[in-house]
């Protein structure tokens, strides 16, 4: 079947640190990958897709590149601010849509 | 209101009660979702409806009841619960045609079962 791991957290940086959060997938095909955040108190919202290999997602700073050789989608931000402390969740669609078990990630000042 | 909106947002229940969660969205999708996330462990995706029609119960106990009236609003009829369902029931919707089947998600409601 189909299933996302990510890095276990949490992920704790300071301020203007480089972020690198794993994610690796199995798939039966060729799925498309995401990544949700989870703001404290809200529900998921989508951060950045991408939908073939080599695809290259990026939103607010992050960015993630579909790599089919290593099925991975890690995801990356040059520069962390405390406004990104979240859970982040890296999904994967085929068919229906597969999340990870989320990495939390706390930015201090 | 605008994208997916769920009520109420916390509700504490006994074991014995019955209650229903709402979720309601403003996107004109055609396809809604019910998902569980408890600490520590993947979202569990509960049910899928497509077009009113449920096409999707990730075996689910039967004191979890969901219903689709129109492509806009989702409830979860709860009964008898137990302890272990206390979690964030997260509602979704997204348009069954694009192809990519972005899910937009509501805020969740956080039920506690005592």
């Amino acid at each position: 079947g189909n299933s996302v791991t990510q890095m276990e957290g949490p992920v704790t940086l300071s301020e203007e640190a480089f972020l690198t959060i794993n994610c690796t997938y199995t798939a039966t095909g060729y799925p498309s990958l995401f990544w949700y955040v989870q703001y404290p108190g809200e529900g998921l919202q989508l951060l950045l897709k991408a939908t073939k290999a080599d695809d290259k997602g990026s939103n607010k700073g992050f960015e993630a590149t579909y790599r089919k050789e290593t099925t991975s989608f890690h995801l990356e931000k040059g520069s962390v601010q405390v406004s990104d402390s979240a859970v982040y969740f890296c999904a994967l669609l085929y068919s229906t849509l597969t999340f990870g078990k989320g990495t939390m990630l706390l930015v201090s000042p | 209101e605008t994208g997916v909106t769920q009520t109420p947002r916390h509700l504490v229940m006994g074991m014995t009660n019955k209650k229903s969660l709402k979720c309601e969205q403003h996107l004109g999708h055609n396809a809604m979702y019910w998902y569980k996330q408890s600490a520590k462990k993947p979202l569990e995706l509960m049910f899928v409806y497509n077009f009113k029609e449920q096409t999707e119960n990730n075996s689910v106990p039967s004191r979890f009841s969901p219903e689709c009236p129109n492509s806009s609003h989702l409830f979860l009829h709860l009964h008898t619960l137990q302890p272990e369902d206390s979690a964030l029931y997260l509602c979704a919707s997204s348009q069954e045609d694009n192809p990519y089947n972005e899910q937009f998600f509501g805020p969740g409601t956080r039920l506690t079962v005592l």
